[in-house]
């Protein structure tokens, strides 16, 4: 089962940041966040990760609440090439390797 | 550098059908995945490698799904024979280091595979 809840979909305004946020409410205290995207016809692409602390990137800013139960993924300011879906996943570990167990995602249309 | 690579991108076969998928990782890549995307879905796990062997395939069909690794580098999933829920795109993904802290895994353009 996902260990992540996100809203199906989403529409911003180019130019303008792009929240996207993910729940992660059973997260243990080891497991990483990790996001990921999906342009169309082709395989998701690494955006970001954390743990603990919020980071940033190139790409993106991810926010992680401070119980560690929720974050926010941030593209700061949205083009039209950014409409994927957006997938957060909770990089666990079982039977001695890591899992990464993807959600349905969030669909975000940029909107010229 | 080159990415993940997978042929054929797309295939048409009719139940009871057998088919191949192959996959290229990229050069040094010690870990492969394979996974199973249906529409309007995310990515499942089928099978993953480290070098030549298998740690994880408890997700993969064993009736009618096969994947091999031959020398630790390219990878072949087969699916014999084939059914009509079987259709969906399947990706190859690689990554460098499994314990690593990082565990970035890259994907390649997925096949897509219709069964009639």
């Amino acid at each position: 089962d996902a260990k992540t809840t996100q809203p199906p979909s989403m529409d911003c305004a180019e130019g303008r940041a792009a929240n996207l946020p993910c729940n992660h409410s059973t997260i243990s205290g080891n497991e990483y966040v990790y996001w990921y995207r999906q342009i169309h016809s082709q395989g998701p692409q690494y955006i970001i990760h954390g743990l603990k602390n919020n980071e940033t990137n190139e790409m993106a800013s991810l926010i992680i609440t401070e119980d560690r139960k929720s974050s926010t993924l941030i593209l700061p300011h949205a083009t039209l090439r950014d409409t994927a879906v957006y997938y957060c996943i909770v990089r666990g570990f079982d039977s001695g390797t890591y899992k990464y167990i993807f959600g349905t995602g969030t669909r975000l249309k940029v909107l010229a | 550098e080159a990415g993940v690579v997978q042929s054929p991108r797309y295939k048409i076969i009719e139940k009871k059908q057998p088919v191949a998928f192959w996959c290229n990782p990229i050069s040094g890549h010690n870990t492969l995945y394979w996974y199973l995307q249906n529409l309007g879905q995310g990515p499942e796990l089928l099978i993953r490698y480290e070098n030549e062997e298998a740690v994880d395939d408890s997700q993969l069909p064993k009736d009618r799904f096969s994947a091999e690794r031959l020398k630790g580098v390219d990878s072949t999933l087969k699916i014999q024979p084939a059914e009509l829920g079987d259709s969906a795109v399947y990706l190859c993904a690689s990554s460098e280091q499994s314990q690593g802290r990082r565990n970035e895994q890259f994907f390649g353009p997925g096949t897509r595979l219709t069964v009639l």
